[in-house]
C-alpha cells in the first residue's frame, strides 16, 4: 500500500471556523491531490499539485485554499467552513513519471469525514 | 467537456454469479485514460486497473476482467464467480492527456453480493 496518511480521519467543527486537513506521503511522489466525496458525485477534484509550492484549482476549489512546504505534506484549509462543505475528503498521490505526470494512477488516502454544523 | 457514466446505481447478485458493471465515457481528446477503483465498506478506494486509449486489448487478472471498446465508449469491468468480499462501491474513472490530471469519476456502482 502507498504510504499516504489524512490527519484528522473524523473531524466535527461549527459553521465559520477555520479547518485545515493534512495529508502526508512517504512515497515522495511529485503530485498530490484533494478531492472530495458526496453522494451522486462521485468523487471530485478540488485543489492539486505538481511540486513543491506549486498548486492549482480543480473543479470545486471556491471556499478552499491549499499550500504544500514540503514533497510529503499537502494541506487543504477551509477559510471559513459552511455546512455545504460537509463531506469526505480523500488526498491522492501519483509519481508523475512523464514530464507532465498526465496518465499515472492515483493512490488515495484513508479520507477524513468532516462535519460542518 | 470529460464525463463518466455509470448507469447501474446499484446491483446485487447472487455469490458465484458473474456481474459486470458497466462505464460508458466521454471526450474529445485521443489520449486518455480509463480506471477502475474499488471502495469496500471500510471507506478507502483501491486501484484496480490503469488502460490508455490505444491499447483495447481486454485484461484479465484473476477473477477480474476488462473490456475496453472505444468504439461504443465503454470500459465495463466483470467479475466471475462473484464473492462476498467483492460488495463495494466501484468507481470507473477518466484523465486526459493534458491538464491537471484529475480523475473525472463516475457516480458508482454499488454491488451487494448476497451469501
Amino acid at each position: 500500500d502507498a504510504g499516504i496518511t489524512q490527519s484528522p480521519r473524523h473531524k466535527v467543527t461549527e459553521t465559520g471556523t477555520p479547518v485545515t486537513l493534512r495529508c502526508h506521503q512517504t512515497e515522495n511522489h511529485r503530485y498530490m491531490y484533494w478531492y472530495r466525496q458526496d453522494p451522486g458525485h462521485g468523487l471530485r477534484l478540488i485543489h492539486y499539485s505538481y511540486g513543491v509550492k506549486d498548486t492549482d484549482k480543480g473543479e470545486v476549489s471556491d471556499g478552499y485554499s491549499v499550500s504544500r512546504s514540503k514533497t510529503e505534506d499537502f494541506l487543504l484549509t477551509l477559510e471559513s467552513a459552511t455546512s455545504s462543505q460537509t463531506s469526505v475528503y480523500f488526498c491522492a498521490i501519483s509519481p508523475g513519471r512523464g514530464t507532465s505526470g498526465t496518465g499515472d494512477e492515483q493512490f488515495f488516502g484513508p479520507g477524513t469525514r468532516l462535519t460542518v454544523l | 467537456a470529460q464525463k463518466v457514466t455509470q448507469a447501474q446505481t446499484e446491483i446485487s447478485v447472487v455469490e458465484k454469479e458473474d456481474v459486470t458493471l458497466d462505464c460508458v465515457y466521454e471526450t474529445r481528446d485521443t489520449t486518455y485514460y480509463l480506471f477502475w477503483y474499488k471502495q469496500p465498506p471500510s471507506g478507502e478506494l483501491v486501484f484496480l486497473i490503469r488502460r490508455n486509449s490505444f491499447d483495447e486489448q481486454n485484461e484479465i487478472s484473476g477473477r477480474y476482467s476488462w473490456n475496453f471498446q472505444k468504439s461504443t465508449s465503454s470500459f465495463n469491468f466483470t467479475i466471475t464467480a462473484s464473492q462476498v468480499v467483492d460488495s463495494a462501491v466501484y468507481f470507473c474513472a477518466l484523465t486526459l492527456e493534458t491538464g491537471a490530471n484529475n480523475l473525472f469519476f463516475g457516480t458508482g456502482t454499488r454491488l451487494t453480493v448476497i451469501p
